[in-house]
């Protein structure tokens, strides 16, 4: 079974500096996507950023970036120029080709220091 | 013009008794889910139905009963309610196939007393 492991619960950024959150994920599968989203304190989940693990190159949206290495199975967010609005927890999903199911790491809450 | 809507946001119930949340999505999504998020934030799929038929389903106690009239509306029933219950509940919808990421209601939040 496919497992998404987030191993830092927390983590602080001083404004405007650059954090990377880690994510590791563990299939047998070679057609998958990986995704990161946010939830601020309003609980909505909001997609951040997503890869095809298809594609070599690593997706950017603006600030965000990922560092994606297939074979090591690890997909770390790249968070730069850090604003007070970033704060919120941020998840890491896996989802395979092969069926529907989204299955998400547990999560790693950031707090951006002013 | 929200994509994936539920109702109600909030709701507080008395143990023991039965409730509805109804979602509905108007993005033309072929698979919806319901997601259980517990106190510790920690997001677990618990249905998965794909043009109204169920497709996955999560060890999930028989309580809890989805049902999908048309594709585009995913609802949730819960009977006998239970104090473990209390969490915060959200739908969701993709792309089937080899669809993309899922985009998720605002959550209802279920409190059990």
């Amino acid at each position: 079974a496919q497992t998404v492991t987030q191993s830092q619960p927390e983590m602080s950024v001083q404004e405007a500096e650059t954090v990377t959150l880690s994510c590791t994920y563990d299939t047998s599968e070679s057609d998958y996507y990986l995704f990161w989203y946010k939830q601020p304190p309003s609980r909505q989940m909001i997609l951040v950023i997503r890869q095809e693990a298809y594609k070599q190159q690593n997706a950017t949206e603006n600030r965000f970036s990922v560092n994606f290495q297939k074979a090591a199975k690890s997909f770390s967010l790249k968070i730069s120029d850090s604003q007070l609005g970033d704060a919120a927890m941020y998840f890491c999903a896996y989802r395979s080709y092969r069926d529907d199911k989204i299955i998400f790491g547990k999560g790693t809450r950031l707090h951006i220091l002013p | 013009d929200t994509a994936v809507s539920q109702t109600p946001k909030y709701l507080v119930t008395q143990m023991g008794n039965d409730k509805s949340i109804k979602c509905e999505q108007n993005l033309g999504h072929d698979t919806m889910y319901w997601y259980k998020q517990d106190s510790k934030k920690f997001l677990k799929i618990m249905f998965s139905y794909n043009n109204k038929e169920l497709i996955i389903n999560e060890t999930v106690p028989n309580r809890f009963s989805p049902k999908s009239p048309d594709k585009a509306h995913l609802n949730l029933h819960i009977n006998s309610l239970e104090l473990g219950d209390s969490a915060v509940y959200f739908c969701a919808s993709s792309p089937g196939g080899q669809g993309g990421e899922a985009f998720f209601g605002q959550g209802t939040r279920l409190t059990v007393v």
